[in-house]
């Protein structure tokens, strides 16, 4: 059972487009990390967000964290194909339990 | 800043062998460690916690005497994968940690045992 859920599991889009994937659990966190992870390498934190209700940008990515601290979610605006890859969100503190992953993949 | 390497990137290697890798902090110290094994197209499952100076923490299912860390100093872990199996191929990635709700990750190391 995982103690995060993503949704959806996969997604193709075209470039231009915009999306949102969600991170899910019945549990409490005191912080939520977003990370993005391409084949063959280690995941990229983009951003931990720690605040319920908390919203922070990254240039066309906007992450927010539920105002109960169970759920977050990232979305992405005009998508292009360099944001191709595993997002991934990771609960926890002083360690960390990972989501099941959303595989993206922007078609040009 | 954080960068976090690990090596070999990766290794193959018989059954039966042993095989170490390591987790560099390069230009932070790092009180806490973790390592990850990820399956093809699956998530990170967490392995372990290892803590600087004291023995590290294993989740439920992974075998201590089959996967031991050590954390020698505040920017270097160890993982050892003794008498591998194929079963043990995997994607295995550490992790480390500044403070309690970030980590920084390695690039990963890629385990093939024929």
């Amino acid at each position: 059972t995982q103690l995060l859920e993503q949704s959806p599991q996969f997604l193709s889009i075209q470039e231009g487009e915009n999306l949102t994937v969600y991170c899910n659990s019945s549990s409490v966190f005191s912080s939520l990390q977003w990370y993005r992870q391409e084949p063959g390498e280690g995941p990229v934190l983009l951003v931990t967000v720690v605040t319920g209700g908390e919203v922070k940008k990254l240039k066309r990515l906007t992450f927010q964290f539920g105002d109960a601290r169970k759920d977050s979610s990232l979305h992405i605006t005009a998508a292009q194909p360099g944001d191709t890859g595993l997002y991934l969100c990771a609960g926890g503190l002083n360690k960390f339990y990972f989501g099941s992953g959303t595989k993206l993949n922007v078609k040009p | 800043g954080a960068v976090v390497s690990q090596h070999p990137s990766w290794v193959i290697c018989k059954s039966g062998t042993s095989v170490k890798i390591e987790c560099r902090s390069l230009d932070f110290q790092a009180t806490t460690m973790f390592w990850y094994r990820q399956f093809p197209k699956q998530s990170l499952m967490l392995m372990a916690t290892s803590n600087e100076g004291s023995k590290a923490t294993y989740e439920q299912g992974v075998e201590k005497d089959k996967f031991l860390i050590n954390h020698a100093s505040l920017t270097l872990s160890t993982l050892t994968v003794t008498s591998a199996h194929p079963e043990d191929s995997s994607f295995y990635i550490c992790s480390a940690s500044p403070r309690t709700d970030t980590q920084y990750f390695g690039p990963g190391t890629r385990l093939t045992v024929l």
